[in-house]
């Protein structure tokens, strides 16, 4: 069965570090990657995704990803936090040829401390 | 364009009732999605639908949830008898192209059993 791992259920980071969100997942074959973020009480919005080519993957935000097919990993960066991303990250996956069902990742809770 | 419209925003309801969803997904968008979000977890696929036929339901609680598309457009979602077990938030999402570019999901309607 297909499955989406996020090994860090909180992470928290000051404004202006670095961050890096983890993605592993487990397949045969590469699947379609995504990565969504959502604030309290909000839907889901898109970040980026993955379906080929380039593996270094540049989102909305300035955040940006990188497919690692060895270590079968997606992890999201993003340069210089800023107090705004403080929500919770998913990633998620779509196993080609496989009824396009998207599943998710148990997400990360991200904190901004000022 | 118009994002995927869900209400209503919040329900609390005694258990044993029942419940109804209501879904309007994107102008044009084929396949809708409903998805069940338990406080803490990431986001589980409860129905897929492409066009008004269903494609996946396979997790979908069908001695207490039903859920249909009977014009290709918009989706109900009901619960009938809910538990406390079903107190979540339910997304609903929908997206032109099966799996390649991603959902885009409504804000969801947080149900609490009580």
């Amino acid at each position: 069965a297909q499955s989406v791992t996020q090994p860090d259920i909180h992470i928290t980071v000051s404004e202006g570090a670095s961050l890096e969100l983890r993605c592993n997942y487990s397949y045969g074959a590469t699947p379609y990657l995504f990565w969504y973020v959502q604030s309290p009480g909000q839907g889901l919005q898109l970040l980026l995704k993955y379906f080929s080519g380039d593996t270094l993957v540049q989102g909305i935000k300035g955040f940006e990803a990188e497919f690692k097919r060895s270590q079968s990993s997606f992890n999201l960066r993003k340069p210089s936090v800023h107090w705004s991303d403080a929500a919770e990250y998913f990633c998620a996956v779509v196993r080609t040829g496989g009824g396009n069902k998207l599943t998710f990742g148990t997400g990360t809770q991200l904190k901004v401390e000022l | 364009e118009a994002g995927v419209a869900q209400s209503p925003r919040y329900k609390i309801i005694e258990k044993r009732q029942s419940v109804a969803f209501w879904c309007n997904p994107i102008s044009g968008h084929a396949t809708l999605y409903w998805y069940q979000q338990i406080l803490g977890q990431g986001p589980k696929l409860l129905i897929q639908f492409q066009n008004n036929g269903v494609v996946d339901d396979s997790q979908l609680p069908k001695d207490r949830f039903s859920a249909e598309r009977l014009k290709g457009v918009d989706s109900t979602l009901k619960i009938q008898p809910a538990k406390l077990e079903d107190s979540a938030v339910y997304l609903c999402a929908s997206s032109l192209v099966q799996g390649r570019d991603g959902y885009t999901f409504g804000s969801g309607t947080r149900l609490t059993v009580v």
